[in-house]
């Protein structure tokens, strides 16, 4: 069976610092892969996806993912981090029909 | 209204007694999901329905009973839970038709079973 792994479950990060969030998956395919950002007490936002073509993938509010085939990894990663952009954070993949498995989701915080 | 709709964003509720949660989607969307967000849990696929009909029970007791009268509505109808069913439940949407697209998040109810 397919599964996600998000190893930190809590970050903390300074404001202005760079910001990498670790995501790993198993399957033997190339599954279709997402992060999710979940701020308290809300429903959970797309930031970006990857299907194939170019491993690099950009999103929103800033942030960008690169797939690893060989490292089964989808890390998520942006320059800068914002106050703003505490959160729970998930990676999911979908490799059947329209079933999404979750990772564990990481918890960012920024410190001032 | 735009995306994805859930009522109530917070309920509680003995274990004695019958709710119902609603999520509506207004995306034209043809797949609808619920969702169990525990603390500590990575997030569990409920129930699916694809184009109204339920395609997957994800091993869920029967306390939990999902109706989807049209592609646009979702419920969860609840009855006899336990403490350990208090979670956050997230209804999602999404577009199926031969492309795995990624689906839409409601912003979930907060139940707490007393």
């Amino acid at each position: 069976a397919q599964s996600v792994t998000q190893p930190d479950i809590h970050i903390t990060v300074s404001e202005g610092a760079s910001l990498e969030l670790r995501c790993n998956y198993s399957y033997g395919a190339t599954p279709y892969l997402f992060w999710y950002v979940q701020s308290p007490g809300q429903g959970l936002q797309l930031l970006l996806k990857y299907f194939s073509g170019d491993t690099l993938v950009q999103g929103i509010k800033g942030f960008e993912a690169e797939f690893k085939r060989s490292q089964s990894s989808f890390n998520l990663r942006k320059p800068s981090v914002h106050w703003s952009d505490a959160a729970e954070y998930l990676c999911t993949s979908n490799n059947a029909g329209n079933m999404l498995t979750f990772g564990g989701g990481t918890r960012l915080m920024v410190k001032p | 209204e735009t995306g994805v709709t859930q009522t109530p964003r917070h309920l509680v509720m003995g274990m004695t007694n019958k709710k119902s949660l609603k999520c509506e989607q207004h995306l034209g969307h043809n797949a609808m999901y619920w969702y169990k967000q525990s603390a500590k849990k990575p997030l569990e696929l409920m129930f699916v329905y694809n184009f109204k009909e339920q395609t997957e029970n994800n091993s869920v007791p029967s306390r939990f009973s999902p109706e989807c009268p049209n592609s646009s509505h979702l419920f969860l109808h609840l009855h006899t839970l336990q403490p350990e069913d208090s979670a956050l439940y997230l209804c999602a949407s999404s577009q199926v038709g031969g492309f795995r697209d990624e689906q839409y998040f409601g912003p979930g109810t907060r139940l707490t079973v007393t």
